[in-house]
């Protein structure tokens, strides 16, 4: 089964205290991003990358890194979460060319106190 | 003006009846269109793509393009309480330059089926 998955699924933790969100996908798809959905804002592109050790920023990049080592998985690193970060995240992955169609992970819900 | 604009709603249709969503664009070079449904607290769902004008028809519902006028629309027939959520435009701007082609997502509109 084509799948997105992301771990963990929910999350409480403390400001500073670094974390990272994993995200896997086995679509063999080269293009993968994250997300935030914050209530008002809407979706907001965070990073994303177009294949293997090729990453860049998106709309709101500030306090989060990205790796990108193996094709099926692109972990979202906090290194030092703020409450601001307390947000809804989503990891997406991509199908290639021109209609590129774009599949979600199920999310991880993050609370930094 | 938002890239991609939707009427945020509610919008609140009897169970039974046909649900219009509807969605404008600026960018006129897009070149394909999606509806994502969103459940509260769930990720978004890929319900529908359309890339060409015209209409797009899968079971109840139907996307409908108009390149001319940048207007993506979704249609839900036989609307049931099940299809109470929260629906998201998407459109992808195409390649422009270096990097990868964008999808840009609107706020969404709330629907809310009324038995």
């Amino acid at each position: 089964e084509a799948q997105v998955t992301q771990n963990p699924r929910y999350l409480i933790t403390v400001t500073g205290k670094k974390l990272t969100v994993t995200c896997s996908q086995n679509m063999n798809h080269e293009y993968m991003s994250w997300y935030r959905q914050d209530p008002g804002l809407g979706l907001r592109q965070i990073y994303y990358s177009m294949n293997v050790e090729v990453t860049d920023k998106g709309d709101v990049p500030e306090g989060y890194k990205v790796s990108r080592k193996e094709k099926r998985n692109f972990p979202l690193i906090l290194e030092s979460p703020s409450p601001n970060q307390t947000s809804l995240y989503f990891c997406a992955t991509r199908s290639g060319g021109p209609y590129n169609e774009q599949f979600f992970g199920p999310g991880t819900r993050l609370t930094v106190l | 003006q938002k890239e991609v604009e939707q009427n945020s709603g509610p919008l609140s249709v009897p169970e039974g009846a046909i649900a219009s969503l509807n969605c404008t664009y600026s960018d006129r070079g897009s070149q394909s269109f999606f509806w994502y449904r969103q459940y509260s607290g769930k990720s978004p769902e890929l319900i529908m793509s359309i890339y060409s004008n015209g209409d797009k028809e899968d079971g109840r519902f139907t996307a409908q393009l108009n390149k001319a006028s940048q207007y993506v629309s979704l249609l839900i027939r036989d609307s049931q309480p099940s299809d109470s959520a929260t629906y998201l435009c998407a459109v992808n701007k195409g390649y422009s330059g270096p990097g990868a082609s964008k999808i840009i997502f609107g706020s969404g509109t709330r629907l809310s089926i009324r038995p």
